[in-house]
């Protein structure tokens, strides 16, 4: 079975601040990758998905960017942080022909 | 896409009452349905998933859901509360693009 992981798993940073988040998925070859983000009272929101290296679909504009630069490895990235980028982000990978999505921990995101 | 409305966004059972979640899903019949559970600060766990196989599906924890076509609903059951079921329930469908449509989620709480 698939693992995921996540880091970090919690992150304080002050607006205008770069991000790097990193996901990395174990026990599966070719997954598809997601980034999803919840705030407060607002559900899940996909931010970004991935069927390949190098493939990256995004589903909301916004000052965030996701790569791939790896197979199992999906990084999400921010060059300036604001207010409004404080929430739970979750990593999800769905392992080929599985059609379904496993999560990894999350990380818990504070911009201050 | 599809839509997935979950009917209540909170819940309260006593222990060892029947839980009931609603899920409502758009007309067009999604081939998969899930349903998660997040337990605060962390990730979703997969709790079941709808294949057409069978229309009731057993999960994990002693969680079971039925599809009804005619109703467009896939309804999760436990017909026993236990106080570790105190979390937040999330119904999704598959869409198109490899993508899940998710519900506003439905938190439980349970009272001794």
């Amino acid at each position: 079975s698939q693992t995921i992981h996540q880091w970090p798993a919690t992150l304080v940073q002050p607006v205008g601040s770069p991000l790097s988040l990193e996901c990395t998925v174990e026990g599966t070859s070719n997954p598809n990758l997601y980034w999803y983000r919840q705030a407060a009272g607002r559900g899940l929101q996909l931010l970004f998905y991935s069927v390949g290296i190098g493939q990256i679909s995004s589903e909301v504009p916004q000052n965030l960017s996701a790569s791939r630069p790896q197979d199992r490895q999906f990084i999400l990235s921010s060059k300036k942080l604001l207010l409004s980028d404080s929430g739970f982000y979750l990593c999800a990978a769905e392992g080929s022909g599985t059609d379904t999505q496993y999560f990894g921990p999350g990380t818990r995101l504070t911009v201050l | 896409a599809q839509s997935v409305t979950q009917l209540g966004s909170h819940v309260s059972v006593s222990e060892g009452a029947l839980v009931l979640l609603r899920c409502n899903y758009s007309s067009s019949v999604p081939p998969y349905l899930f349903w998660y559970v997040q337990y605060p600060n962390q990730g979703l766990q997969l709790l079941l998933k709808y294949t057409s196989a069978a229309t009731l599906v057993k999960g994990i924890n002693g969680f079971e859901a039925e599809f009804k076509k005619s109703e467009t609903s896939f309804h999760l059951t436990k017909p026993s509360a236990h106080m570790s079921d105190a979390a937040e329930y999330f119904c999704a469908v598959s869409d198109a693009d490899y993508k899940l449509s998710f519900g506003a989620g439905t938190t439980v709480t349970v009272r001794a």
